[in-house]
């Protein structure tokens, strides 16, 4: 059955390093998206993305983040200057059809630990 | 500011049991809704979506919706404790909402033998 892949799946680094977090969509997929769940919170939006470009983002993704996907299978979530508060699971989904009645998949996520 | 409200639980409830999870939304055009389950340290995985008023059933999951009450819930029949996991209600306001989900804190569902 096809998945989301997500590397790594646990990625450690210093405050103010740039990281980058990549994904592999479902391959006939159209759609991607980013959310984040910090500790015992609830999962939130980040950001979707469609034809090569941002479709809707949330207040969370500001100039620190951006996203690309740089050749035709991976999906990649970059944040420029990380801060504690960075510090979360971060999911990568995807679904074959945009808009509110399509099913999104997740990928079993990547910990992002800043220090 | 779009709300979806879940009882956050646990909730318990023995072996072969019914499991009755609750959830509110507060934007009154949401489109559609979906029920994720959540094992600790893993990803949501999803089980069910609803999109129209009624009931919904696959295998020993219903979705009930009723929009007028912003209302959905997930029944889990014949409760087994693999089912003990976090069920996290999603909804999309659809519109130019491009497939955002906003996502409720998620209710713990304990099955105990």
């Amino acid at each position: 059955e096809p998945e989301v892949t997500q590397t790594p799946s646990h990625q450690v680094t210093q405050m103010g390093q740039e990281v980058i977090l990549r994904c592999v969509p479902i391959s006939n997929h159209l759609y991607f998206y980013w959310y984040r769940q910090i500790l015992g919170q609830k999962v939130e939006f980040l950001v979707s993305f469609y034809n090569n470009e941002i479709s809707e983002k949330s207040e969370i993704f500001d100039d620190q983040f951006s996203v690309e996907r740089p050749d035709g299978s991976n999906f990649t979530l970059k944040i420029r200057s990380t801060k504690l508060e960075d510090s979360a699971m971060y999911f990568c989904a995807s679904s074959a059809l945009g808009g509110g009645g399509d099913e999104q998949f997740f990928g079993p996520g990547t910990r992002l630990t800043v220090l | 500011q779009k709300e979806v409200e879940q009882n956050s639980g646990p909730l318990s409830v023995p072996e072969g049991a019914i499991a009755s999870l609750n959830c509110t939304y507060s934007d009154r055009g949401s489109q559609s809704f979906f029920w994720y389950r959540q094992y600790s340290g893993k990803s949501p995985e999803l089980i069910m979506f609803i999109y129209s008023n009624g009931d919904k059933e696959d295998g020993r999951f219903t979705a009930q919706l009723n929009k007028a009450s912003q209302y959905v819930s997930l029944l889990i029949r014949d409760s087994q404790p693999s089912d003990s996991a976090t069920y996290l209600c999603a909804v999309n306001a659809g519109g130019t909402s491009y497939g955002k989900l906003t996502f409720g804190q998620g209710t713990i569902l304990t099955v105990h033998p």
